[in-house]
């Protein structure tokens, strides 16, 4: 009965490639996020989705393209991967503003 | 934008002792603030958290405080146990954006 999941755990790949991560939330909200923590453990926010709709695009990388299905879903898409994407990607969701954000397992992405 | 700054970036404590931890926000429209647990390896966990209509809350050895005039919030740990070592996060938000983090404490609770 996981509340927030993310695939993969761990990813491994080349620069240049391009890689998705996907996330899943059971808990019937209507928000989702994605978040970045470095090596630094920096949490810093990325994209914020309301019922499928996006809310907040912080300055990231046009390389990093976030699609949401359905308001249960918010996937991640990397293009040209470099090495500072390396870091762990947290999926979140909560259900409405101001209220408690739950995270997904995060994903580990190494880029080599 | 909202800013939030967190000190100390680490902190030692003997098994026992009290923690404290400290955050300041920029945003005077930010009316949540949650504190995250995040034990290595793992995701970031709510322990507590508290709204700008409130001045103190206390759950069993945690409490946060929250002063709004001053734009200051603070964890504080009771009786720590080795089980409390972990990073925390504090994190601010008005409600029309996600939470902002603090950059968080790494507590290092000695036996």
């Amino acid at each position: 009965d996981t509340a927030v999941s993310q695939t993969p755990k761990y990813l491994v790949t080349q620069m240049g490639n391009d890689k998705s991560i996907k996330c899943e939330q059971n808990l019937g909200h209507d928000t989702m996020y994605w978040y970045k923590q470095d090596s630094k453990k920096f949490l810093k926010i990325m994209f914020s989705y309301n019922n499928k709709e996006l809310i907040i695009n912080e300055t990231v990388p046009n390389r990093f393209s976030p699609k949401s299905p359905d308001k249960a879903h918010l996937n991640l898409h990397i293009n040209s991967l470099e090495l500072g994407d390396s870091a762990v990607y947290f999926c979140a969701s909560s259900q409405k503003a101001a209220t408690e954000a739950f995270f997904g397992q995060g994903t580990r992405l190494t880029v080599v | 934008g909202e800013n939030v700054e967190q000190h100390p970036s680490t902190l030692s404590v003997q098994e026992g002792d009290s923690a404290v931890i400290k955050c300041t926000y920029s945003d005077s429209a930010s009316n949540y603030f949650p504190w995250y647990k995040q034990e290595l390896g793992k995701r970031p966990q709510l322990i507590i958290d508290i709204r700008s209509n409130v001045g103190e809350k206390k759950d069993q050895r945690i409490a946060v405080t929250l002063n709004k005039t001053a734009k200051h919030f603070s964890l504080h740990i009771t009786e720590t146990q080795p089980e409390d070592s972990a990073v925390y996060f504090c994190a601010a938000t008005s409600g029309n954006t996600p939470l902002v983090f603090g950059k968080g404490t790494r507590l290092s609770v000695i036996a």
